[in-house]
């Protein structure tokens, strides 16, 4: 069974920078697309960010256009986020989330597995 | 960006009995519409797809219809295992949006 495991929450300041990883198991990762989808206790659940299997299509939610960065190294099987100039309103859980296909097309944008979730609180 | 509005929000229920979810649209999403099923300090469970699909491994009990701007999801019977919060998710169109949650409770 596929699994996904998140790393890299933690505290950090405003204007900060984070990376969270997600490994992931059970499934050939180079086959499929990827996200990344964030809950907060106000917001509910927030799409984020999503990356194509091979890498070369990634697409982003306007509230972090220009400060994440989504990528992959299917060679690890690992999934990364980089956040920067972080700001208050991007605390939240982080999950990341395996498609069913290898692009969001088709009708497979919708996650049949999620990782566990890393926290991120940004605070001063 | 397309809205998703779930209702009710709360919903308290005894084991046994049947219950409806609503999810609507701000546009037509034709059937492109997923349900999850999230407990407390777990991650989001996929229940449905394609608004109707049933993800395999889960129980007949639930249950999803609709289209274009309006889906019910049902379960039938009420386990003690599904009082949990419910999410609907459109993919449509970027950006994926969810619904608030309904969180179905014990009455």
């Amino acid at each position: 069974e596929a699994q996904l495991l998140e790393s890299g929450g933690g505290l950090v300041q405003p204007g900060g920078s984070l990376r969270l990883s997600c490994v992931a198991s059970g499934f050939t990762f180079s086959n499929y697309a990827m996200s990344w989808v964030r809950q907060t206790p106000g917001k509910g659940l927030e799409w984020v960010s999503q990356i194509t299997n091979g890498g070369s299509g990634t697409q982003y939610a306007d509230s972090v256009k220009g400060r994440f960065t989504i990528s992959r190294d299917n060679s690890k099987g690992t999934l990364y986020l980089q956040m920067s100039s972080l700001r208050a309103e991007d605390t939240a859980v982080y999950y990341c989330a395996k498609y069913l296909a290898g692009s969001c097309g088709g009708g497979y944008c919708y996650s049949d597995y999620w990782g566990q979730g890393t926290l991120v609180t940004v605070s001063s | 960006d397309i809205q998703m509005t779930q209702s009710p929000s709360t919903l308290s229920a005894s084991v046994g009995d049947g219950v409806s979810i609503t999810c609507r649209a701000s546009q037509s999403i034709s059937r492109w519409l997923a349900w999850y099923q999230q407990k407390p300090g777990k991650a989001p469970k996929l229940l449905i797809y394609k608004a109707s699909s049933l993800e395999s491994g889960v129980s007949s009990r639930f249950s999803g219809s609709g289209s274009g701007t309006e889906f019910t999801l049902t379960i039938s019977s009420l386990q003690p295992d599904d009082f949990a919060t419910y999410y609907c998710q459109q993919y449509n169109s970027f950006p994926l949006t969810f619904g608030g949650g309904t969180k179905v409770e014990i009455k």
